[in-house]
């Protein structure tokens, strides 16, 4: 079965620092791998994905992510961290070999607090 | 364009209560996908419907049941309400079975007393 561990439940930086965001999956072949993104009272807003291919991939607002099939790990980075990027960021990989395609299966999250 | 809507968005139901809750896509999608989200976890898997089909089952209990119309519209239902199924319920749509870019609505938060 699928899994997704995100390691850091809660991370804390400055504004203008940089960020990154662990992701680690379990699934048997090439995975489809999302980053979404909550803020409070909202749904979810797909950042980027990973289908194939170039494996830095590029996102909305700045961020990217890079994955990693030795390490079975997708995190995500941004170079320097906006106040607004403050939210909860969800690792997700989508079931393409299976039966439910539509299924996908997320991390517990992490939440994102930026200092000034 | 008018992205995945939800309603309502705020519900408060007793435990043993019925509860619908309604979805409608983005145009032109067909498939649309339920999710549960508890408080401090990240959202699990209910239902997926196609072509009014559905088309995977997470584990969740029969109480869950999910129908989708003509108009690719989908409804959830949830019987004998648990204090348990309190959560943020998630709809997405995507543009085929197939389609692995889901688009999430706001969701409907269901606090059951």
């Amino acid at each position: 079965a699928q899994s997704v561990t995100q390691p850091d439940i809660h991370i804390t930086v400055s504004e203008g620092a940089s960020l990154e965001l662990r992701c680690n999956y379990s699934y048997g072949a090439t995975p489809y791998l999302f980053w979404y993104v909550q803020s409070p009272g909202q749904g979810l807003q797909l950042l980027l994905k990973y289908f194939s291919g170039d494996t830095l991939v590029q996102g909305i607002k700045g961020f990217e992510a890079e994955f990693k099939r030795s390490q079975s790990s997708f995190n995500l980075r941004k170079p320097s961290v906006h106040w607004s990027d403050a939210a909860e960021y969800f690792c997700a990989v989508g079931d393409a070999g299976g039966t439910s395609y539509g299924k996908l299966t997320f991390g517990q999250g992490t939440i994102l607090t930026v200092h000034p | 364009d008018a992205g995945v809507t939800q309603s309502p968005t705020h519900l408060i139901k007793t435990r043993g209560q019925h509860v619908t809750l309604r979805c409608s896509p983005i145009s032109g999608h067909k498939s649309v996908s339920w999710y549960q989200q508890v408080l401090g976890q990240g959202p699990q898997f209910i239902f997926q419907y196609y072509e009014k089909e559905e088309r995977g089952r997470g584990n969740f209990p029969d109480r869950f049941s999910a129908r989708q119309f003509p108009n690719y519209s989908s409804e959830l239902n949830v019987n004998a309400l648990l204090l348990g199924d309190s959560a943020l319920y998630l709809c997405a749509s995507s543009f085929s079975l197939r389609a692995q870019i889901q688009y999430f609505g706001a969701g409907t938060r269901l606090s059951v007393l």
